[in-house]
């Protein structure tokens, strides 16, 4: 059966602090590795992950993917209010499905 | 409690053809929501409804048609298959009671080839 488990489930911190948040995932015919950043509504994208070590950087957000150890980690640096949210990641199971995992509450403190 | 659940998981279809995506919520939600995710790219709201019988347009509606007959269930249409439908469809729902712009609930997504 698919798994995907996010640590940690939330997480408090404040202005300034980084944030390293993981994702690991059993799932099988293993494609890419997506994460999403949930505020409200829909979950908007991020990264997605394809290869193992290379790391995809998007200002202070950056992610790396490693396939042997199936895990995934997204590093938020000099956090902000305004990245209070959940961080979902969802592996792409390809010709099957994605398979959405709990998410992490981030919650910055001014 | 099974969440969203979408049918089918995956479907290729030729250029013309007709097919229809479902999505079903056992969360007794008032809005469902049908997204297309295409690579590099976030989600692009297709349509949505806020409520059994009532359907309203998203971003990208244009090719695709929708119906809300019952509460729980939330079809997305393909009247005409284009290779430009090639995608990863999803459903969402949510309660409904802060509007669009509540947190909203994924099904695991339907990947559709369209040759």
């Amino acid at each position: 059966e698919d798994k995907v488990v996010q640590s940690p489930l939330s997480l408090v911190v404040h202005e300034g602090d980084t944030v390293t948040l993981n994702c690991s995932y059993e799932v099988t015919n293993f494609r890419s590795l997506l994460w999403y950043k949930q505020e409200k509504k829909a979950p908007t994208f991020l990264f997605m992950l394809t290869s193992s070590g290379i790391e995809k950087k998007s200002g202070r957000l950056s992610s790396i993917l490693d396939k042997k150890e199936l895990f995934s980690i997204l590093n938020i640096t000099a956090t902000q209010t305004g990245d209070s949210a959940v961080y979902l990641c969802a592996p792409d199971n390809y010709g099957q499905n994605f398979v959405f995992g709990p998410g992490t509450r981030l919650s910055v403190l001014p | 409690n099974a969440g969203v659940t979408q049918t089918p998981k995956f479907r290729v279809l030729k250029t013309g053809q007709s097919m229809t995506l479902l999505c079903a919520q056992d969360m007794n939600h008032e809005y469902m929501y049908w997204y297309r995710q295409d690579p590099g790219m976030g989600l692009r709201l297709i349509h949505y409804s806020v409520g059994e019988g009532t359907t309203a347009k998203g971003e990208v509606p244009d090719g695709y048609n929708v119906s809300r007959l019952k509460k729980q269930n939330f079809l997305l249409g393909l009247e005409s298959a284009a290779p430009s439908q090639t995608s990863v469809y999803f459903c969402a729902s949510s309660y409904g009671a802060g509007g669009l712009q509540e947190t909203q609930y994924f099904g695991p997504g339907t990947r559709l080839l369209v040759l």
